[in-house]
């Protein structure tokens, strides 16, 4: 398997600019996760979904971001309006099942983004 | 107080050195304890994976877990330049989500 695919690795934009952060995770696995790290925060959860369906959006920060997953092989982030506080890596996981199982968590090589 | 706190280095040691790398957690309900090591500019990658208390070792790799103490390690033995990275435990198994430390910033110098 390729693994969790991200797209793109990079991405630099302006201040107001749409960002559509793209993911398609293992295929077969269930639950997919969105992150975003920073230097002074480390990894945060967003937000996860399971079987297509978003289970736990409180760590988004705002409505400017909002996350989809149409079908069980993609997902999206968007920041709409972006800021320059969103630059940061974006990084998609997924695993076979939840973090209540001893299933494991897999990582797509993450989007810089940078908001100038 | 955060579920999981990782002193975040950074820490730098010359090849061969022993590194000792800890995590501590509140939540005692945690089960599933894994360290992840992650290159500049790439993802975290699974590094070690283990289930309730014990030693877990991998080559020069060895997962500790101690439970009662609510208190993780991983030792790395004969460092090299390649583990050079950041290294982050993770934790799971109270709810459905992964719980992660902040890192920690190891570099080997040769």
């Amino acid at each position: 398997d390729a693994g969790v695919i991200q797209s793109p690795r990079h991405e630099v934009t302006e201040m107001g600019q749409e960002v559509t952060l793209r993911c398609k995770p293992i295929s077969g696995h269930d639950y997919l996760f969105w992150y975003r790290q920073t230097m002074m925060r480390g990894l945060e959860l967003l937000i996860y979904f399971n079987n297509n369906v978003p289970i736990d959006d409180s760590g988004m920060p705002e409505d400017r971001f909002s996350a989809k997953m149409p079908n069980a092989s993609f997902s999206t982030l968007k920041i709409q309006p972006s800021e320059p506080r969103d630059s940061a890596v974006y990084f998609c996981a997924s695993s076979l099942a939840g973090a209540a199982t001893n299933e494991k968590l897999f990582f797509g090589s993450g989007t810089q983004l940078s908001v100038l | 107080q955060k579920e999981v706190e990782q002193d975040p280095g950074p820490l730098s040691v010359p090849e061969g050195a022993i590194v000792s790398l800890n995590c501590t957690y509140s939540n005692s309900a945690f089960q599933y304890f894994m360290w992840y090591r992650q290159y500049s500019r790439k993802g975290p990658e699974l590094l070690m994976y283990t289930y309730s208390s014990g030693n877990k070792e991998d080559g020069r790799f060895t997962a500790q877990v101690d439970k009662s103490s609510k208190y993780i390690s991983l030792f790395i033995r004969d460092s090299q330049p390649s583990d050079s990275a950041t290294y982050l435990c993770a934790m799971s198994g109270a709810g459905n989500q992964f719980y992660f430390g902040t890192g920690t910033s190891l570099t080997v110098i040769p």
